[in-house]
């Protein structure tokens, strides 16, 4: 069974362009979170959708940001209009259909944004 | 809303030995969970251990146990027979049950374990 995966593990972006981050979810996970992990930081709640739906975006940026999980492929996170402040580690993790007490996530290996 | 604070930035110990992370949090929910996280120069997070807040007992995975102080609010990682692979950065983490269960993240700790 594959792990979370995402890609690209590493992207370079002038400022002022566009990032899309891809999460593909472990198979039959239909929950994802997106965290962000600024340098010397912990990973910091960005999103949480289900297939279609946004659940919880409290820890999004309210402009440049989006994100989306549709019926079919990776959940994708946009970011417009990139700034150097955007220069972080991207993670996303799955969880399956609730079989435990509560949602217990799996990460993937991260994207790592750099903002020239 | 929670918080979850790591104190120290950085130990070392030597190999062999045990050294214990510490980490304190505050909510104000009954039901809870309290992970820690190893991430290592791979950057991915790894689950090393997991505490439910309604259990008394500390959880144990093999080299790596748990102090879980619920009316202190601390939940420090002891592990035993360090090993060089244990060198990594290591996050705690809360959850609270129900809603849409994100995780909170302390600063994290970075632990280098000597030959």
């Amino acid at each position: 069974n594959a792990g979370v995966m995402q890609n690209p593990r590493h992207l370079v972006r002038r400022r002022g362009q566009e990032a899309r981050l891809r999460c593909s979810p472990m198979k039959g996970h239909s929950h994802v979170y997106w965290y962000r992990q600024l340098p010397e930081e912990g990973l910091k709640f960005m999103v949480y959708l289900q297939k279609e739906n946004i659940i919880d975006e409290s820890g999004m940026p309210k402009e440049r940001f989006s994100a989306e999980f549709p019926k079919e492929g990776p959940s994708i996170l946009r970011i417009q209009q990139v700034v150097r402040g955007d220069s972080a580690a991207y993670f996303c993790a799955s969880s399956p259909p609730r079989d435990r007490p509560y949602n217990e996530q799996f990460f993937g290996p991260g994207t790592r944004l750099t903002v020239l | 809303a929670q918080t979850v604070t790591q104190s120290q930035p950085e130990m070392s110990v030597q190999e062999a030995e045990t050294v214990t992370l510490s980490c304190t949090y505050d909510t104000s929910e009954s039901n809870y969970y309290l992970f820690w996280y190893k991430q290592p120069p791979s950057r991915q997070m790894i689950l090393v251990i997991r505490q439910e807040a309604y259990k008394q007992q500390n959880a144990t995975e093999n080299r790596f146990s748990v102090n879980f102080q619920k009316a202190a609010k601390s939940f420090s990682l002891k592990i035993s027979d360090s090993q060089l692979g244990d060198t990594a950065m290591y996050f705690c983490a809360s959850l609270t049950q129900g809603g849409s269960e994100k995780l909170v993240f302390g600063k994290g700790m970075k632990l280098t374990v000597n030959p």
